[in-house]
């Protein structure tokens, strides 16, 4: 069946670093991705998404490319910042149907 | 504000007490899904409705129960509480875009 799989957590790094968090799928078709973030205490916000192969998200500074070739999603930020920290979730959805949820990636940037 | 409205936010209940839980999808949205949220377990999707019919299943246990009004909020029931059922629940609605999430329900079974 679908999936998504994701880099485990959690992952430290200093200000001004560079971010990857790896994300990968498994699908039939060729479904929407997604990256959403949760900081402390708040529900789920969408921060960025594609629709189709070559389709780059990008919002805040983060960016992700649909990698149809090697199925991947990967999540990155070339300066993060202490605010950044916070749990990652890469999906995948389409349509009305119900989304797969990979299993968060905490980052924690440190000052 | 993400325009999906869960109440309420925080629920302390005994076990084998019976909760509600409430959503109201944002406007002009007809699909509402419900996850779980554990500190172990990431988000676990429990089921979905879209205009008042039931669309999707996931993990959802047999002392839970959801249903969706015509006027497009939900509400999932939970009852038989154990101390593990203590989780965040999180209401969501749209689907071609993305998701919109409610700011969810912290429920702890004392």
């Amino acid at each position: 069946g679908n999936s998504v799989t994701q880099m485990e957590g959690p992952v430290t790094l200093s200000e001004e670093a560079f971010l990857t968090i790896n994300c990968t799928y498994t699908a039939t078709g060729y479904p929407s991705l997604f990256w959403y973030v949760q900081y402390p205490g708040e529900g789920l916000q969408l921060l960025l998404k594609a629709t189709k192969a070559d389709d780059k998200g990008s919002n805040k500074g983060f960016e992700a490319t649909y990698r149809k070739e090697t199925t991947s999603f990967h999540l990155e930020k070339g300066s993060v910042q202490v605010s950044d920290s916070a749990v990652y979730f890469c999906a995948q959805g389409g349509g009305t149907y119900k989304y797969i949820f990979g299993t968060g990636t905490r980052l924690k940037v440190l000052a | 504000d993400s325009g999906v409205t869960q109440t309420p936010k925080h629920l302390i209940t005994a076990t084998g007490q019976r909760v509600t839980l409430r959503c109201s999808p944002r406007s002009g949205d007809l699909s509402v899904y419900w996850y779980q949220q554990s500190l172990d377990q990431g988000l676990q999707f429990l089921i979905q409705y879209y205009n008042g019919e039931e669309r999707a299943k996931g993990n959802i246990l047999e002392r839970f129960s959801a249903q969706q009004f015509p006027d497009l909020h939900s509400e999932l029931n939970l009852s038989s509480l154990e101390l593990g059922d203590s989780a965040l629940y999180f209401c969501a609605s749209g689907g071609v875009f993305g998701y919109t999430f409610g700011s969810g329900t912290r429920l702890t079974v004392v």
